[in-house]
C-alpha cells in the first residue's frame, strides 16, 4: 500500500507557482521523501528528493515540515509542460532488501491552464 | 543511448500468445527495475536486478511472468500464454547506483494490448 496521500488533481495557470502537497505521517526516521511526475505517454521523470531539510534543485523546491509528516512540491513558475501526474513516494534511505522499490500511488493530475 | 531504451512501443497480442519487450538501460547501469501500470493507476514493481542476479522477482503476479538480464545489461521480459488483465504499459527504469538513494531512470515504456 503507498504511504502517502495526495490529491486526485490540482490546477494552475500557467506563469504561477504550483504548490502540491503530500500527506505521509507514518513516515520513518529513515525514509526519504521522492517526487517523480509523468508526462502522458512517458515513463516517471526523477524531480527531487529529501530527507529533512528542504532541498531545491532546477526542477522544483521541497519543502518538508519539521514532524516531517508533510510536504510540498513546489513549482515556481509552472509551464504548460508541466502538466503531468505527480507521484509522491517514502522510500528508505539504506541500501537493503525491498529499498529499492519505488511504490507509487495514484497521484497528483495537475493541469495548468493557459 | 542517452536514456534507457524499451521496444517495441507499442505490441498487440492475442491472448494466448507469448510476448517479449526489451529494455536497453543507460550504460553502466548496474540496477534494472521492470513495473507494470495498468490504465488509471501508477507504476507497480514486477522484478529487480543488480547486474544479471534477479534479486527480486516479488512482484511478477504470475508464473506466466519472467524476466532476465544474461549479460548485466539489456533485460528481456517475457510474458507467456498472454490473457487480457496482462494489458498494461510495461516500464523500465536503470539506476547507477545499488539499490541507492538516487533517482531511477525510466524508459517510455512499451504497451501490451491483448485482445
Amino acid at each position: 500500500d503507498a504511504k502517502t496521500t495526495q490529491p486526485t488533481s490540482m490546477d494552475c495557470a500557467e506563469g504561477r507557482a504550483a504548490n502540491l502537497p503530500c500527506n505521509h505521517s507514518t513516515i520513518s526516521g529513515n525514509e526519504y521523501v521522492y517526487w517523480y511526475r509523468q508526462i502522458h505517454s512517458q515513463g516517471p521523470q526523477y524531480i527531487i528528493h529529501g530527507l529533512k531539510n528542504n532541498e531545491t534543485n532546477e526542477m522544483a523546491s521541497l519543502i518538508i515540515t519539521e514532524d516531517r509528516k508533510s510536504s510540498t512540491l513546489i513549482l515556481p513558475h509552472a509551464t504548460l509542460r508541466d502538466t503531468a501526474v505527480y507521484y509522491c513516494i517514502v522510500r528508505p534511505a539504506y541500501s537493503g532488501a525491498g529499498s529499492y522499490q519505488l511504490t507509487f500511488g495514484k497521484g497528483t493530475k495537475l493541469s495548468v491552464i493557459p | 543511448g542517452a536514456g534507457v531504451s524499451q521496444s517495441p512501443r507499442y505490441k498487440v497480442a492475442k491472448r494466448g500468445q507469448d510476448v517479449a519487450l526489451r529494455c536497453d538501460p543507460i550504460s553502466g547501469h548496474v540496477s534494472l527495475f521492470w513495473y507494470q501500470q495498468a490504465l488509471g493507476q501508477g507504476p507497480e514493481f514486477l522484478t529487480y536486478f543488480q547486474n544479471e542476479a534477479q534479486l527480486d522477482k516479488s512482484g511478477l503476479p504470475s508464473d506466466r511472468f519472467f524476466a532476465e538480464r544474461p549479460e548485466g545489461s539489456v533485460s528481456t521480459l517475457k510474458i507467456q500464454r498472454t490473457q487480457q488483465e496482462d494489458s498494461a504499459v510495461y516500464l523500465c527504469a536503470s539506476s547507477s547506483i545499488r539499490a541507492g538513494s538516487y533517482g531511477y531512470t525510466f524508459g517510455s515504456g512499451t504497451r501490451l494490448t491483448v485482445v
